[in-house]
């Protein structure tokens, strides 16, 4: 069985200032990961994902994570932070065995970006 | 771009009423995805579908149950709708194949059960 883990639930931040949400990932067998992001009444819309070649993975809205396979650690980052990133961050792990896509999500970190 | 759309932005129902939630989805996928989101817990499958007339049952299917019909089109369906099953209820969808696994959401139904 996957597992998902998001290490902080809320992450305050200075504008411009940089952030990084942590997600760890339990699995037996080779994974693929994802961060989604979630504005205020609205779905879940991808930010990046991992699925197998260079470890750091750039995505929209200046986002980048980097997948740490010894560490089981898929850290999303960005240098410089603007009001418009307030959201909820989810982590997501699938392990790709079947044509399924099941996804096994995080708790989601919120982040609260502020002037 | 995909396009995943969900019946109703907000709904309030009575205790014991039969609630459908309906999404389809303009991309020709395969597979459709039923969550619910509460605050603190995250996403949690209900039920997902692979192809038509075919379900499986997630993490939390007790009180729920599905219909696929149509490719295009996924219900979910509360019985007799109880208070604990008020909850944000997001719908997605992704294509079978290498590389594919990636979900796409749509906007959510935040469902009241009063």
């Amino acid at each position: 069985a996957q597992s998902v883990t998001q290490l902080d639930s809320q992450v305050p931040v200075f504008e411009e200032a940089p952030v990084e949400l942590r997600c760890n990932y339990s699995s037996s067998v080779s994974v693929y990961l994802f961060w989604y992001v979630q504005y205020p009444n609205q779905g879940l819309q991808l930010l990046l994902k991992y699925l197998s070649g260079s470890t750091l993975v750039k995505g929209i809205n200046g986002f980048e994570a980097e997948f740490n396979k010894s560490q089981t650690s898929f850290h999303l980052r960005k240098p410089s932070v603007h009001i418009s990133d307030t959201a909820e961050y989810f982590c997501a792990v699938s392990d790709g065995r079947s044509g399924y896509s099941t996804l096994t999500f995080g708790k989601g970190t919120m982040l609260l970006v502020s002037p | 771009d995909v396009k995943v759309t969900q019946s109703s932005r907000y709904l309030v129902k009575r205790t014991g009423e039969k609630v459908f939630l309906e999404c389809v989805q303009d991309m020709d996928h395969e597979n459709m995805f039923w969550y619910r989101q509460d605050p603190g817990l995250g996403l949690r499958l209900i039920y997902f579908s692979y192809d038509v007339k075919m379900k499986e049952k997630g993490d939390i299917p007790e009180g729920y149950s599905v219909s696929r019909e149509k490719k295009e089109r996924f219900s979910l369906i509360l019985e007799s709708a109880s208070t604990n099953q008020t909850s944000m209820y997001l719908c997605a969808s992704s294509s079978t194949g290498i590389g594919s696994y990636e979900q796409y959401f749509g906007p959510g139904t935040r469902l009241t059960v009063t």
